[in-house]
């Protein structure tokens, strides 16, 4: 079985463009997540979609940030325009519903210069 | 201050030593996840603990839920090299396991 796959694994963008981030899921996963860890911090979570509803996106930073998932299968997260402390590793995550334990992927290292 | 304190946030063992990962929440539990991620890679599931106290063991891993502390605890017995990454508990603070709250991770080093 795939597992989660994320892309690009690097992105160095200057301040005030916009940068898109993919994510494909493990198929049949309902559940996506998007996490984000800030040099020196946690990783911190972002939102939540089951299928192509948004069910929690209390952790996203600004306005800023655009996450869609298109028809439940893959997602993406817009930054738009980039600021510098939006530099990270952004992370997703897919799971089974009525399941524990996330897969995550590799993470999308953002570098905002 | 943090929801959930992880310590130490780095540590140093010679292969064959034991060693404990302590992770500690300043609100009552519903889960508490344990992963293990490598430099460019995923966070790896390792295993979860749910209310109730709990411990489990995978390998020569073991991990277990101190309910009146609100505290769990990783060990490993007989490290190796295979062992060395950065180990993160992530908390779940209500039922659903919607979502996580990770500590800030602890670097482990096994020197052979």
């Amino acid at each position: 079985e795939a597992g989660v796959t994320q892309f690009p694994s690097h992105s160095v963008i200057e301040k005030g463009q916009t940068v898109t981030l993919r994510c494909d899921p493990i198929s049949g996963h309902d559940n996506l997540y998007w996490y984000r860890r800030v040099m020196g911090k946690e990783i911190k979570f972002l939102l939540h979609f089951v299928k192509e509803s948004k069910q929690d996106e209390s952790g996203m930073p600004n306005n800023r940030f655009l996450a869609e998932r298109t028809g439940g299968t893959y997602s993406t997260l817009k930054v738009q325009p980039a600021e510098l402390e939006d530099s990270g590793v952004y992370f997703c995550a897919s799971s089974q519903q009525g399941t524990y334990g996330y897969t995550f992927g590799s993470g999308t290292r953002l570098t905002v210069v | 201050s943090q929801e959930l304190e992880q310590s130490p946030q780095s540590l140093i063992v010679q292969e064959g030593k034991n060693l404990t990962i302590n992770c500690t929440s300043s609100k009552t539990l519903y889960g508490l996840y344990w992963y293990k991620q490598k430099y460019g890679e995923g966070l790896i599931f390792l295993m979860m603990l749910q209310k109730g106290g709990e411990e489990k063991s995978h390998e020569k891993i073991t991990a277990k839920l101190d309910e009146k502390k609100q505290q769990s605890s990783l060990h490993i017995t007989a490290s190796q090299p295979s062992h060395a990454g950065i180990y993160l508990c992530g908390a779940v603070y209500s039922g659903g396991y919607q979502k996580v709250t990770f500590g800030i991770g602890t670097k482990l080093q096994v020197i052979p």
